[in-house]
């Protein structure tokens, strides 16, 4: 079955140290992979994708991710966190099924970060 | 300009009545999605429009049912909801829907609580 797994409920860093954000994925076919942002009460910001090339993406606000094909990985990460990156972070992978390409979301990772 | 509007922010409504809810992006978007969320969970697809057309229905409720009177336009009217239909509620839209690669842009939600 094809699907993406985010491993951890709840992330805690403290202000300043690096951040990790993990996410694994199950797809046949070449994986097209998206990391999404949601702060309370809002939508979902993009942040980044990979569809092919070059495996560590940058993205929107000093945030990348690393694609590791052999690990079937996507991890996101931030070299120094800030309390204003406490949010929802989701990752998602695009999938092709009944005929259509479609969006599944991982269960989200809660990222809390602490001054 | 890389905003989607969804109108009203907030809706309380009872299980007899019947509501719209409306949609807006000026991106030159042509696709256009409605997606579920309940509280702490990943987003739900619900239905997906393709150049002002239905092309997925992820066997939503015909309590449900979606509108794209234009390209920048998209409405869920509602009827006769139950209490467990209260959740936010996300439109997103992207260049196009058969491309993979495409991020979604995601509107703010409207939050709905069905008493």
């Amino acid at each position: 079955a094809q699907s993406v797994a985010q491993p951890e409920d709840q992330v805690n860093v403290a202000e300043g140290n690096p951040l990790t954000v993990k996410c694994t994925y199950s797809v046949s076919g070449n994986p097209y992979l998206f990391w999404y942002v949601q702060y309370p009460n809002r939508g979902l910001q993009f942040l980044l994708k990979y569809i092919t090339g070059d495996n560590l993406v940058k993205g929107s606000y000093g945030f990348e991710a690393e694609f590791n094909k052999s690990q079937t990985s996507f991890h996101l990460k931030k070299p120094s966190a800030l309390v204003s990156d406490s949010a929802l972070y989701f990752c998602a992978v695009r999938v092709f099924s009944g005929g259509y390409n479609k969006l599944i979301f991982g269960a989200g990772t809660r990222l809390a970060v602490h001054p | 300009d890389t905003e989607v509007t969804q109108t009203p922010k907030h809706l309380v409504m009872g299980m007899t009545n019947k509501k719209s809810l409306k949609c807006e992006q000026h991106m030159g978007h042509r696709a256009m999605y409605w997606y579920k969320q309940k509280a702490k969970k990943p987003p739900e697809l619900m239905f997906v429009y393709s150049y002002e057309k239905l092309s997925i229905n992820e066997s939503v409720p015909s309590r449900f049912s979606p509108e794209c009177p234009n390209s920048s336009l998209l409405n869920l009217h509602l009827h006769a909801l139950q209490p467990e239909d209260s959740a936010l509620y996300l439109c997103a839209s992207s260049r196009y829907r058969e491309r993979g690669g495409d991020e979604q842009y995601f509107g703010p939600g409207t939050r709905l609580t069905v008493t």
